[in-house]
């Protein structure tokens, strides 16, 4: 069963500050990873995608990276700004048969401080 | 070309009652997926569907059931609410069953 860890659950950091949030997983027979951002009472938006034969994905301050044989993942911010407040979760999916799903984290719930 | 759509944005039902919750892919997806989201949790995997076929499904009791239609739309029907059920439904759709899924805003449900 893939269990998926988020630690801390959150974190508090002042503006300009380049930071690194980590994802573990248990289950390294992922068929990719994604990473997402959900503002409160909202819906989920896709931040990265990472298919399970690549090491890492990039759009615009955002670098995400996966190591398989670890079972870990990391999403980089460069130069936080308070915008980018929010709880970010990461998910691996995995393909069982003709079913296929994504198993969460609890999220970290970042604050950027102005 | 418009995201992922879900029906309607917020519910209050009362403990008993049946609920049906309606999402609509993003043209050309076929798959849709069901996820519940308890406050301060992640979402957890309830059902997945691919060309009007139930693909799996996650570890909720019977209550729970879902359809997919022609038009690759989807319908949540949850019975005999329990004040548990309270939280935000979520729905995502991809391409196929195993490519990048596109969630929707959600429909939160409160259960009185």
């Amino acid at each position: 069963k893939q269990e998926v860890t988020q630690i801390p659950a959150a974190l508090s950091v002042p503006e300009g500050e380049n930071l690194v949030l980590n994802c573990s997983f248990t289950d390294s027979a992922i068929y990719n990873l994604q990473w997402f951002r959900q503002d409160p009472g909202k819906g989920l938006t896709s931040l990265l995608l990472i298919q399970s034969s690549q090491r890492e994905q990039t759009s615009g301050r955002l670098n995400a990276s996966l190591d398989k044989s670890s079972g870990r993942s990391t999403l980089y911010i460069a130069a936080s700004q308070p915008g980018d407040s929010a709880t970010y979760l990461c998910a691996g999916g995995a393909q069982t048969g003709a079913n296929s799903k994504l198993t969460f984290g609890k999220g970290i719930t970042l604050s950027v401080r102005p | 070309d418009a995201g992922v759509t879900q029906s309607p944005t917020h519910l209050i039902k009362t403990r008993g009652q049946q609920v049906t919750l309606r999402c609509s892919p993003i043209s050309g997806h076929k798959s849709v997926s069901w996820y519940q989201q308890v406050l301060g949790q992640g979402p957890q995997f309830i059902f997945q569907y691919y060309e009007k076929e139930e693909r799996g499904r996650g570890n909720f009791p019977d209550r729970f059931s879902a359809r997919q239609f022609p038009n690759y739309s989807s319908e949540l029907n949850v019975n005999a609410l329990l004040l548990g059920d309270s939280a935000l439904y979520l729905c995502a759709s991809s391409r196929a069953s195993y490519n990048e899924q596109f969630f929707g805003p959600g429909t939160r449900l409160t259960v009185l």
